[in-house]
């Protein structure tokens, strides 16, 4: 079964720290997702990943396939950096045809 | 700016009325999705498409149908709403494939459905 793992589920930290949220999924994957969701509710897509590591602006995102496994990060934390991260897996090839499997999110507050 | 529009941020349906959800793509995607998210549940798939007139059922199809006439436009219908139906509701599109896309996936700003 298709299954993606989030951790933690919930995490407040002082503005400033260094954030890590983690992500491991049960199967060979095509690419994993890393979503953003504010309150209101719409999704903005971060990083799409098969391999390695990006880095956009104070976010960066790593991916280890054999570990089947990726974190996100943030450096610098900031309180508009509050919100619901999402990471999200695509275990089919050739685009995604079938949707992705969603984790259930990590929501991150970040107190001034 | 390529976007997924959705045609309503709220609604609110009685029971029993048929209600439908709009999603319009300017991106050219093959590919679209509805999903609903209820909390404690994350995301799940109702509904996807891969081309225009063609449908596939994600996991919690029950109650819900869609429509897929013009390639840009993705409508998820509710025969009879029920109040187990409240929820939010997301729309995505996807091109056929990824290859070379900086996100593959584009989300809408969601509809939030409450049935009374």
């Amino acid at each position: 079964k298709n299954e993606v793992e989030q951790s933690p589920q919930n995490l407040t930290a002082q503005e400033g720290e260094f954030i890590t949220i983690n992500c491991s999924y049960s199967v060979g994957i095509s690419a994993l997702h890393w979503l953003q969701q504010h309150p209101g509710g719409g999704i903005v897509s971060l990083f799409m990943l098969s391999s390695g590591k990006k880095k956009h602006g104070r976010l960066i995102a790593t991916i280890n396939i054999q570990e089947k496994h990726s974190s996100l990060h943030i450096t610098a934390s900031h309180p508009r950096d509050s919100a619901v991260y999402i990471c999200a897996a695509d275990f089919h090839s050739g685009g995604g045809a079938d949707g992705l499997t969603f984790g259930k999110g990590t929501h991150l507050i970040i107190q001034p | 700016d390529v976007k997924v529009t959705q045609s309503s941020r709220y609604l609110v349906k009685r029971t029993g009325e048929k209600v439908f959800l709009e999603c319009v793509q300017d991106m050219d995607h093959e590919n679209m999705f509805w999903y609903r998210q209820d909390p404690g549940l994350g995301l799940r798939l109702i509904y996807f498409s891969y081309d225009v007139k063609m449908k596939e059922k994600g996991d919690i199809p029950e109650g819900y149908s869609v429509s897929r006439e013009k390639k840009e436009r993705f409508s998820l219908i509710l025969e009879s709403a029920s109040t187990s139906q409240t929820s939010m509701y997301l729309c995505a599109s996807s091109p056929r494939s990824a290859r070379g896309a900086l996100y593959g996936y584009t989300f809408g700003s969601g509809t939030r459905l409450t049935v009374v």
